[in-house]
């Protein structure tokens, strides 16, 4: 089984639907991120939160928001989804600890397609 | 607020040796990050650069010069399963592993 599970793998939905992506972690790490990637735009961070009291904005949240409801869980929402929100979604989790810098371990992505 | 330019597509044969460049501007900066993601699947972490000078990991090496706000991914001996897209990404201060991605770089190893 993966370490950083992602549900749906795959949605289609229409404009003005609410839409939840869901990631789940056993790696215990503290850290968990949501990214949404393009082609041509690489990953662009939504939303971070450090721990189930901490959450964060990150470059692109509007349109966007997040429920961390246990260590384990990151859920990302799209209250009314809207074509540009097209894209393939990737939850990531990273160690508390300082040799690990750098590093995040990524699901394998949702890919979400709003008509 | 932080950029990061990486070339879009860079071709090689097997066997060969290629350079990926990354360069950056940050308001803070903490270290250099390498992935790799072949189509379909999810970023791997490669490498990273917290001080100036090269990391190796066996086939693969990462280059960092802070005062030159520049990175590189060296990738040697190359065979056909190296052709995926490769990002750098920069550890600004202050966000602990909140990594900001440049476009990738789309390497294609032919025979």
């Amino acid at each position: 089984d993966a370490d950083v599970t992602q549900t749906p793998r795959n949605r289609i939905t229409k404009t003005g639907k609410r839409i939840m992506l869901e990631c789940s972690q056993t790696k215990g790490h503290d850290r968990m991120y949501w990214y949404r990637q393009d082609p041509g735009l690489g990953l662009r961070l939504i939303y971070y939160s450090f721990d189930v009291k901490d959450i964060n904005k990150g470059e692109i949240s509007d349109g966007y928001s997040v429920s961390r409801q246990a260590q384990a869980k990151f859920s990302l929402s799209l209250e009314s989804a809207i074509p540009n929100q097209t894209a393939l979604y990737f939850c990531a989790t990273s160690d508390r600890d300082r040799g690990r810098a750098g590093e995040l371990f990524f699901g394998e992505g949702s890919r979400l397609t709003v008509l | 607020g932080q950029s990061l330019e990486q070339p879009s597509e860079v071709t090689a044969v097997e066997g060969a040796i290629v350079q990926i460049n990354c360069t950056y501007q940050t308001s803070g900066f903490y270290g250099l990050s390498w992935y790799q993601q072949h189509d379909g699947g999810a970023p791997t972490f490669l490498s990273y650069n917290a001080l100036d000078g090269l990391e190796e990991t066996g086939r693969f090496s990462s280059f960092l010069s802070r005062s030159d706000s520049y990175g590189y991914l060296l990738l040697q001996e190359l065979q056909m399963k190296d052709s995926a897209s490769y990002f750098c990404a920069v550890r600004p201060s202050g966000g602990y592993n909140k990594l900001i991605f440049g476009a990738g770089t789309r390497l294609a190893v032919h025979p």
